[in-house]
C-alpha cells in the first residue's frame, strides 16, 4: 500500500491495550476538533468529532478529550484491536472568513497480536 | 450510497508538464475540499468550492487551480508541474462547506501523482 508519512511518530501497543494518541493544536481560536483514521492506499476515514464547548465526547471504543488551557487533543481507543493499526490525524477548524481545515503531523499506530 | 471518487488513481507526469485531477462527491454533496499530502509535509488544504465558486483557498503558488461544475463535480489542476508536487491529492466532500456548520467531511482514496 501507499506510505502515508515514513517519518510519522509511532505507538506500538499489543492487542486488547488501551491506546492515547495525543495532538497539540495551534490555534486557540479553533472551536471545532475532528479525529481521522487513515489506513494504506486510503483517504482518511472521519471517527469522531468534538466542539470546543466539551471537554469530552466518546463514541464507539473511542473518546476524545480536549484540554483547551494547553491546547491538547487527545484520542483514547479502548481493547485496541489490529485492525486500528493506522495513521490517526487531529485536524482543527479555524481561520477567517471561512473555515480550513489544519490537520496535525499523524501518529502511526501498530498493534501488536 | 457510493463515497468520493478520485481519477487517476495514479498518474506520472514530467516536470513542466500540467495536470488534471477529477473528484466527484458524494451524491448531494455540494461542497468538495482538496489536499496535498506529503510525507515531509502532512495533510495541506488547497481549496474549498461550493456551488461552483471557490470559498477558501490554501497557501499554495498559482500553478495550482480548480473548479467546480453545477453537478458539484470538481477538477484541480497543476500547471507547470515541479517534482516537488509528487504528492497523493485527496478530495473531501460535504453536504455544506466547512464553516457554516459542523458537517463531516468524506475523503476519496486519492490520487497519487508522481513527477519526474
Amino acid at each position: 500500500g501507499e506510505s502515508v508519512g515514513l517519518h510519522l511518530p509511532t505507538l506500538s501497543v499489543q492487542e486488547g491495550d488501551n491506546s492515547i494518541i495525543n495532538c497539540a493544536y495551534s490555534n486557540s481560536a479553533s472551536d471545532y476538533f475532528i479525529w481521522y483514521k487513515q489506513e494504506s492506499g486510503k483517504g482518511p476515514q472521519f471517527i469522531i468529532d468534538i466542539r470546543s464547548n466539551m471537554d469530552k465526547r466518546q463514541g464507539q471504543r473511542v473518546t476524545v478529550l480536549l484540554n483547551k488551557t494547553v491546547k491538547h487533543l487527545s484520542l483514547q481507543i479502548a481493547a485496541t484491536q489490529p485492525g486500528d493499526s493506522a495513521v490517526y490525524f487531529c485536524a482543527e477548524n479555524s481561520g477567517p472568513g471561512g473555515f480550513k481545515t489544519i490537520f496535525g503531523a499523524g501518529t502511526r499506530l501498530f498493534v501488536k497480536a | 450510497k457510493a463515497g468520493v471518487t478520485q481519477t487517476p488513481r495514479y498518474l506520472i507526469k514530467t516536470r513542466g508538464q500540467q495536470v488534471t485531477l477529477s473528484c466527484s462527491p458524494i451524491s448531494g454533496h455540494r461542497s468538495v475540499s482538496w489536499y496535498q499530502q506529503t510525507p515531509g509535509q502532512g495533510l495541506q488544504f488547497l481549496f474549498e468550492y461550493f456551488s461552483e465558486t471557490q470559498r477558501n483557498k490554501g497557501n499554495f503558488p498559482g500553478r495550482f487551480s480548480g473548479r467546480q461544475f453545477s453537478n458539484s463535480r470538481s477538477e484541480m489542476n497543476v500547471s507547470t508541474l515541479e517534482l516537488g508536487d509528487s504528492a497523493l491529492y485527496l478530495c473531501a466532500s460535504s453536504l455544506t462547506p466547512t464553516g457554516v456548520s459542523y458537517n463531516e467531511q468524506f475523503f476519496g482514496p486519492g490520487t497519487r501523482l508522481t513527477v519526474l
